[in-house]
């Protein structure tokens, strides 16, 4: 089974609507991510979250909203989607690693939801 | 501010040429890290590599090579003897180190495709 899964693999709903994108992971980590991939701009991240009770907007959080369940479940809604929200979408997860000036973390991430908003 | 470019949007070589995917960041942090995923056409990212700012040697893993240099702030790829499982969009990333760490910085991507 796949460490990080994400719920639905693809949708496509209409402008207005509310929505929401669920990710899973069984990897034990604290860390937790949402990101958006647009054609030609990479990857940006929209909210992320250190742990439980800590939720922190990212570069592109207008139009999102998140909720972190539980340490193994982080989900993004679209509250009212809008056209210019047809992305694909994924969640990553990750630990910190203690070294230091050199803290870090890996991300690991999901197989993506593709999100089409007519 | 962070930024990380990869000037190339897409590279297109016949199978067992080599191949370099360019990768430049911008960043006023000394401790950072540097990491590069690939997106094979079905879609997930697989992460294959990590080298922290203080750590310029080269690093080989099979086909896979990496260059990193700090003097051009330049972390770039290169597939040797490139397969057509190698066809993928591949983006380079940037992540702060110590207290800030977590969030990744990628750039735009460049999509390899490798022909037969």
């Amino acid at each position: 089974d796949a460490d990080v899964t994400q719920t639905p693999r693809n949708r496509i709903t209409k402008t207005g609507k509310r929505i929401m994108l669920e990710c899973s992971q069984t990897k034990g980590h604290d860390r937790m991510y949402w990101y958006r991939q647009d054609p030609g701009l990479g990857l940006r991240l929209i909210y992320y979250s250190f742990d439980v009770k800590d939720i922190n907007k990212g570069e592109i959080s207008d139009g999102y909203s998140v909720s972190r369940q539980a340490q193994a479940k982080f989900s993004l809604s679209l509250e009212s989607a809008i056209p210019n929200q047809t992305a694909l979408y994924f969640c990553a997860t990750s630990d910190l690693e203690v070294a230091g000036v050199l803290d870090t973390d890996t991300q690991y991430f999901g197989p993506g939801t593709r999100l089409t908003v007519l | 501010a962070q930024k990380v470019t990869q000037a190339q949007t897409e590279i297109s070589v016949v199978e067992k040429e080599d191949v370099t995917l360019d990768c430049v960041y911008e960043t006023r942090d000394t401790t950072y890290y540097l990491f590069w995923y690939k997106q094979p056409p079905s879609g997930e990212l697989v992460f294959l590599i990590r080298r922290n700012s203080f750590d310029e040697q080269n690093e080989i893993s099979g086909r896979y090579s990496w260059n990193f240099q700090k003097s051009t702030s330049s972390f770039n790829f290169t597939i040797t003897a490139s397969q057509v499982v190698d066809s993928a969009v591949y983006f380079c990333a940037l992540s702060e180190a110590g207290g800030n760490t977590g969030k990744l910085i990628f750039g735009q991507g460049t999509t390899l495709q490798v022909k037969p």
